[in-house]
């Protein structure tokens, strides 16, 4: 069946630092796949999305490519700042209807 | 728009009790997923329903049943509670048979 890895948490990070969160997934054909991210206490934001290969997602800052050939769709930021300290979730769609399968999450703590 | 409201936001249930959970999607969705988040599975697809017809089944006991109404509310159940079944419970809508999914904020369940 589908699924998605994620690299293990937490990351810890200085303001103003470079962010990566590897992603890589397992799956038929050619999924969805998303960012949500998930802040104390409340349910999961839209980060971004990308729907087929190549595809850039972007938002606040936030980018992931959709890599076919190395099945991964990496988050990254240039620059974070102490309120992106949540959660990240990798997810994937691939099916005919709305079913999520997701990563385990990363812990992002950001230091001011 | 209004986003995805739940309710209620906390419960508090004995074993062997039943609860149900109600979620509201956004105006216009007609599709609504039901996911569990614990700790120690993480999120965990539960199932989907689309314009009143369950579409989508995750992996779960049949204690764990839903449904949707014409208005595309929708309602979760789980009878015969059991500790582990503590945890939070998150609805997501989207507006098509294949589209991105917004969530709600969770109700979050304690079994004691």
């Amino acid at each position: 069946g589908d699924s998605v890895t994620q690299m293990e948490g937490p990351v810890t990070l200085s303001e103003e630092a470079f962010l990566t969160i590897n992603c890589t997934y397992t799956a038929t054909g050619y999924p969805s796949l998303f960012w949500y991210v998930q802040y104390p206490g409340e349910g999961l934001q839209l980060l971004l999305k990308a729907t087929k290969a190549d595809d850039k997602g972007s938002n606040k800052g936030f980018e992931a490519t959709y890599r076919k050939e190395t099945t991964s769709f990496h988050l990254e930021k240039g620059s974070v700042q102490v309120s992106d300290s949540a959660v990240y979730f990798c997810a994937l769609s691939n099916n005919a209807g709305n079913m999520l399968t997701f990563g385990g999450g990363t812990r992002l703590m950001v230091k001011p | 728009k209004a986003g995805v409201t739940q309710t209620p936001r906390y419960l508090i249930k004995t074993r062997g009790q039943q609860v149900t959970l109600s979620c509201s999607p956004i105006s216009g969705h007609r599709s609504v997923s039901w996911y569990q988040q614990t700790p120690g599975q993480g999120l965990q697809f539960l199932f989907e329903y689309f314009s009143e017809t369950q579409r989508n089944k995750g992996n779960f006991p049949g204690r764990f049943s839903g449904r949707q109404f014409s208005n595309s509310r929708s309602e979760m159940n789980v009878s015969t509670l059991e500790l582990g079944d503590s945890a939070l419970y998150l609805c997501a809508s989207s507006g098509g048979a294949t589209d991105t999914q917004y969530f709600g904020p969770g109700t979050r369940l304690t079994v004691l």
